[in-house]
């Protein structure tokens, strides 16, 4: 079976501060992981993906995931905010014969000025 | 690429009504899936397509729940007898194909109310 846990259902930055959402996933075996982006009004866009080499994924807009087993997680980073990054975000699995992805329950990023 | 289209964008219903959604996905995408978002959760997986063929029902999808995929094109999904349960923003998503690792290109969703 394959789950993610998403840590903190809001989380509030200042504009031009770092960026920490945090995912941690449950997978028997090795896992691809996904960062999706819903903005008001719009269909989820992904972000970025890890399906295997590099642990460390560059996405858009300057977001980027690291991979880690040990800790089976895959918390999204940004160095500076900026207020067109509040949105919605959701971390997802995918691992074994699944053939649909498993999403966490989302972290609501809000930016202030 | 004109994304994937959902119609309609809202809809409100009586409890025991009908209703059909239709979803028009990427039209070279062979793969299109259906999730139901709820207040405060992520997307729930519900069924997916392989071209025409539904190749995997979640056990949320209840008796009440029918999608149709004709000619590996566009999908629709019925609500037979809605419940206040329903209610519920209800996803669009195809891919192209290939490992189930690949992207998915999400609609914006149809969001229904059950009265």
């Amino acid at each position: 079976a394959q789950s993610v846990t998403q840590l903190g259902s809001h989380v509030s930055v200042s504009e031009g501060a770092l960026v920490l959402l945090r995912c941690n996933y449950s997978s028997s075996v090795p896992p691809y992981l996904f960062w999706y982006v819903q903005y008001p009004n719009q269909g989820l866009q992904l972000l970025l993906k890890y399906t295997t080499g590099a642990t460390l994924v560059k996405g858009i807009n300057g977001f980027e995931a690291e991979f880690k087993k040990s800790e089976t997680s895959f918390h999204l980073t940004k160095p500076s905010a900026h207020m067109s990054d509040a949105a919605e975000y959701f971390c997802a699995v995918i691992s074994g014969s699944a053939r649909q992805l498993t999403f966490g329950s989302g972290t609501q990023l809000t930016v202030l000025p | 690429d004109t994304g994937v289209s959902q119609d309609p964008r809202h809809k409100i219903t009586k409890r025991g009504q009908n209703v059909t959604f239709r979803c028009d996905p990427i039209s070279e995408h062979n793969r299109l899936y259906w999730y139901r978002q709820t207040l405060g959760q992520g997307p729930e997986f519900l069924t997916y397509f392989q071209n025409e063929a539904q190749l995997e029902k979640s056990r949320l999808l209840s008796d009440r729940f029918s999608a149709e995929r004709p000619k590996g094109s566009f999908s629709t999904l019925e609500i037979q007898r809605t419940e206040q349960g329903d209610s519920a923003m209800y996803l669009c998503a195809s891919s192209l194909g290939g490992q189930f690792n690949e992207k998915l290109f999400f609609g914006s969703g149809t969001q229904l109310s059950v009265l």
